[in-house]
């Protein structure tokens, strides 16, 4: 592993499906983000985690959660997915802001 | 609360034109400016970030205060540059980035 990985690639997942969409870094980086990438809307932050052991919402934080049990691993999941969570879903780390390559998941 | 703008959704130029892509930003302290490069189905890659004022891929930017502004320019435009363009602003406090809506610069043969 080098960077950032995300599984999976892409999902189509009925609507209140849960799912996990997984991040793992081998950079040893305290902070991880997830953002969700919509066309005409750009990036936004989903949740943060500064260190292992800690969380905190970002600007669209609902419907979703996190969980940062070591400093490896951000897992995010989807409780019960609705259609408008439909979207391009990243994980990134500083302090050079590097991204994964991305999930894209479909909600029908 | 911190913003970042960018006025236009699609630039399209025939290769070998001059480029200017539009960041204008609000922030009340000093952030750190951000461009960033996603290309078809690829991840995000940073492109420049405004405190090592260096090109590349024959793009610059230049942070003006001033006019709170961080527009990506590049004098000759390739085929290779079409792409999406996000410029992103972070806060010295933490590295959480804000990003604009993103350009889609389209570079015609």
């Amino acid at each position: 592993i080098a960077g950032i990985t995300q599984a999976p690639t892409s999902q189509i997942l009925a609507a209140g499906r849960r799912m996990t969409l997984r991040c793992t870094q081998d950079m040893r980086h305290n902070a991880m983000y997830w953002y969700r990438q919509d066309l005409g809307l750009g990036l936004r932050l989903i949740h943060y985690s500064n260190t292992a052991g800690t969380t905190g919402k970002g600007e669209v934080p609902d419907g979703y959660s996190v969980s940062r049990a070591n400093t490896d691993d951000f897992p995010l999941t989807l409780a019960s997915a609705v259609p408008s969570q439909t979207s391009v879903y990243f994980c990134a780390s500083p302090p050079e802001q590097y991204f994964g390559p991305g999930t894209r998941l479909t909600v029908t | 609360a911190q913003r970042v703008t960018q006025p236009e959704k699609l630039l399209s130029v025939f290769k070998g034109a001059p480029v200017e892509l539009k960041c204008n930003y609000s922030y009340s302290g000093s952030p750190e400016l951000f461009w960033y490069v996603q290309y078809s189905r690829q991840r995000l890659q940073l492109l420049l970030r405004h405190i090592s004022r260096e090109s590349i891929k024959g793009f610059t930017a230049d942070l003006n205060k001033g006019e709170t502004s961080f527009h990506l320019k590049k004098p000759f435009a390739q085929e290779e540059d079409s792409a999406m363009y996000y410029c992103a602003l972070a806060s010295r406090a933490n590295s959480k980035l804000t990003f604009g809506k993103g350009i889609t610069l389209s570079v015609r043969p």
